[in-house]
């Protein structure tokens, strides 16, 4: 099964400043899409931004933006200009086109925005 | 419109006693997902519906879990005889099809608490 990893269960960063979130992933698919997802204390995950594998571009979205190195297996994810709103829970998924219906989700990561 | 809606949202119930979560996903959403998440823990995949297609139930821990969707709407996670280890905040979560690209939308959760 394929599997994703998240090595940084909680993270600071100084309002205003950036902050990059890792996560790593195992697969032996060569098409594949892979999802940030942010849960606040709320509990409702949102989706964050979200990459398709055979796209080299990576994807943006606002102040937040993804580094996705194929080879390397790595998508990891950097919010710019952080607000005290992005405290939460950050979770790395990956869903393959082989791999029948399931996504398969990171231990998250927590950030905290310090003022 | 209308988000994925769960209830209840929170669940006290005793040891060996059946418990009822239910899932409203957004209309027209043909897949609808059930996870498990555990404190500190990422999300594990339960139970996957598509369409009219047969369940993927590969994630279930037990056969004390079950679940069904009726009418290709509604769906409800029941776990029959609950044990302390099934405390958990439970997900539901829907999308438009079964393809790769497409973003779940998930609800805000039950947490179940098992005394």
């Amino acid at each position: 099964a394929q599997t994703v990893t998240q090595s940084q269960p909680e993270m600071s960063v100084q309002e205003a400043e950036t902050v990059t979130l890792s996560c790593t992933y195992d697969t032996s698919e060569s098409d594949y899409y892979l999802f940030w997802y942010k849960q606040p204390p709320s509990r409702q995950m949102i989706l964050v931004i979200r990459q398709e594998a055979y796209k080299q571009q990576n994807a943006t979205e606002n102040r937040f933006s993804v580094n996705f190195q194929k080879a390397a297996k790595s998508f990891s994810l950097k919010i710019s200009d952080s607000q005290l709103g992005d405290a939460a829970m950050y979770f790395c998924a990956y869903r393959g086109s082989n791999t029948g219906n399931q996504f398969y989700f990171g231990t998250g990561t927590s950030l905290t925005v310090i003022p | 419109g209308a988000g994925v809606s769960q209830s209840p949202s929170n669940k006290v119930t005793e040891k060996g006693k059946d418990v009822e979560l239910r899932c409203d996903p957004i209309s027209g959403h043909t897949a609808l997902y059930w996870y498990r998440q555990s404190l500190g823990q990422g999300l594990e995949f339960l139970i996957y519906f598509q369409g009219n297609s047969a369940p993927d139930k590969s994630g279930l821990p037990s056969d004390r879990f079950s679940a069904e969707r009726t009418g290709g709407s509604v769906s409800t996670l029941t776990i029959q005889r609950t044990q302390q280890e099934d405390s958990a905040v439970y997900l539901c979560a829907s999308s438009l099809g079964q393809g790769s690209y497409n973003e779940q939308f998930f609800g805000p959760g039950t947490r179940l608490t098992v005394l």
